[in-house]
């Protein structure tokens, strides 16, 4: 059984195009994470869920919606997609906020091409 | 601003010994990560130091000296499936990861 899994694994769109990331965890964590990492490798956080509330939103554009149905999930809706959205996005999880040896677990990871 | 430093790319020999160090200045500190990743795979989670000291994991040993900021990641007995990017980050004072950009580690046979 995959702890974190995400579907699509692989999304090529056109410009303009709207598209959903899906993200699962059967962890029964309490906190789960957007990342985006560039092709430069840099993970960078996009946002953060506690028991389904948003706790970190850095500064993303308003095109990224984040939604959590419920603590064992977290989609990602992308509205009005642009070249520069071309990454791979991962989804995590953790045991909780404000703990220090807060382990995340990765999802396998979306990549987004934008044409 | 919070920054993390690490080198881009480092090669080793296979059956060798290499180090990956890592500098951190954030805001405040409530441990340090190390995160291994494949090349087009999820990052996974190696160790944890929060105490000054060496942790050891088998043939992985991490580092850590809060007093200089400065961790380094310890791998001996080089195999080729160590071939990766290594990851490190920081949890700040307000329990969010600050992530370095990674180190590409090549393993020659």
């Amino acid at each position: 059984d995959t702890a974190v899994s995400q579907t699509p694994k692989y999304l090529v769109t056109q410009m303009g195009n709207d598209k959903s990331i899906k993200c699962e965890q059967n962890l029964g964590h309490d906190t789960m994470y957007w990342y985006k990492q560039d092709s430069k490798k840099f993970l960078k956080i996009m946002f953060s869920y506690n028991n389904k509330e948003l706790i970190i939103n850095e500064t993303v554009p308003n095109r990224f919606s984040p939604k959590s149905p419920d603590k064992a999930h977290l989609n990602l809706h992308i509205n009005s997609l642009e070249l520069g959205d071309s990454a791979v996005y991962f989804c995590a999880s953790s045991p909780e906020l404000g703990s220090g040896a807060n382990v995340l677990t990765f999802g396998a990871g979306s990549r987004l091409t934008v044409l | 601003g919070q920054n993390i430093d690490q080198p881009t790319e480092m090669t080793a020999t296979e059956g060798a010994i290499v180090q990956i160090n890592c500098t951190y200045q954030t805001s405040g500190f409530n441990g340090l990560f190390w995160y291994q990743q494949h090349a087009g795979e999820a990052p996974t989670f190696l160790s944890y130091n929060v105490l000054d000291g060496l942790e050891e994991k088998g043939r992985f040993s991490s580092f850590l000296s809060r007093s200089k900021g400065y961790s380094y990641l310890l791998l001996k007995e080089l195999q080729m499936k160590d071939s990766a990017s290594y990851l490190c980050a920081v949890m700040d004072s307000n329990y969010q990861l600050i992530w370095g950009a990674g180190t590409k580690l090549i393993i020659k046979p």
